[in-house]
């Protein structure tokens, strides 16, 4: 059972143009909600995250929207850069256990 | 240190083989997680410390894998009767607290023959 979806397996986007990636959850228990970026050999990092108590939070060019009622997330990147090609995995956890639930991420290509 | 480490980087065993894989996480950091990856998929939990104390090995898939953090600092995750299935990165992540950013390791990479 996924209880974490990322339903894009990949994405292609012009430079400086928006990239928009998005998660479905099915546990209503979940109440904070992460993305991270991963390059190749590397490990994931965190980029952003949101708790279940907002519906927006934003830094820099990347904002995430976070619909409670649809169990949807997604994660804003305006302008795209090259830099920003990677993979991109949503997260979420439950109050109470640190049981992080990843989603099977979007490989994002930002072309020049 | 500077971030969390893992060692080795990758390991090639045969089946049958116990494994033990390491993780050191950032000094200062509470909480340690250890998660599985398969290729192509994300990160897949299998247990967390915090400190030494381990509240929640529900992710852990089988008797055969045991996680240890005895002095709440470096962690170790064994394997042991590897099978072939058990083939992925794993990876080790540490946050300050629970529920804070995660830093990841680079994870080690294991091949069961």
């Amino acid at each position: 059972d996924q209880q974490v979806k990322q339903n894009s397996p990949s994405l292609s986007v012009q430079e400086g143009r928006i990239s928009i990636l998005n998660c479905d959850y099915t546990n209503s228990m979940f109440d904070y909600f992460l993305w991270y970026k991963k390059y190749p050999a590397e490990g994931p990092t965190f980029l952003i995250s949101i708790s279940s108590i907002k519906d927006k939070n934003e830094d820099g060019r990347f904002t995430v929207f976070l619909n409670k009622s649809a169990k949807h997330l997604s994660l804003h990147i305006v302008p795209s850069q090259p830099g920003d090609s990677a993979v991109y995995f949503c997260a979420a956890y439950g109050q109470g256990t640190y049981k992080y639930i990843f989603g099977t991420g979007t490989r994002l290509k930002v072309l020049a | 240190g500077a971030g969390v480490s893992q060692s080795p980087r990758y390991k090639v065993t045969k089946r049958g083989q116990d494994v033990t894989l390491r993780c050191d996480p950032i000094s200062s950091h509470a909480t340690l997680y250890w998660y599985q990856q398969a290729l192509g998929q994300g990160p897949e939990f299998l247990t967390y410390f915090n400190y030494e104390a381990q509240p929640d090995k529900s992710g852990l898939p089988s008797d055969r894998f045991s996680a240890e953090r005895p002095e709440g600092s470096i962690s170790t995750l064994t394997i042991q009767r590897t099978e072939q299935r058990d083939s992925a990165m794993y990876r080790c992540a540490s946050s300050p607290t629970g529920g804070e950013t995660q830093y990841f390791g680079p994870g080690t990479r294991l091949l069961v023959l």
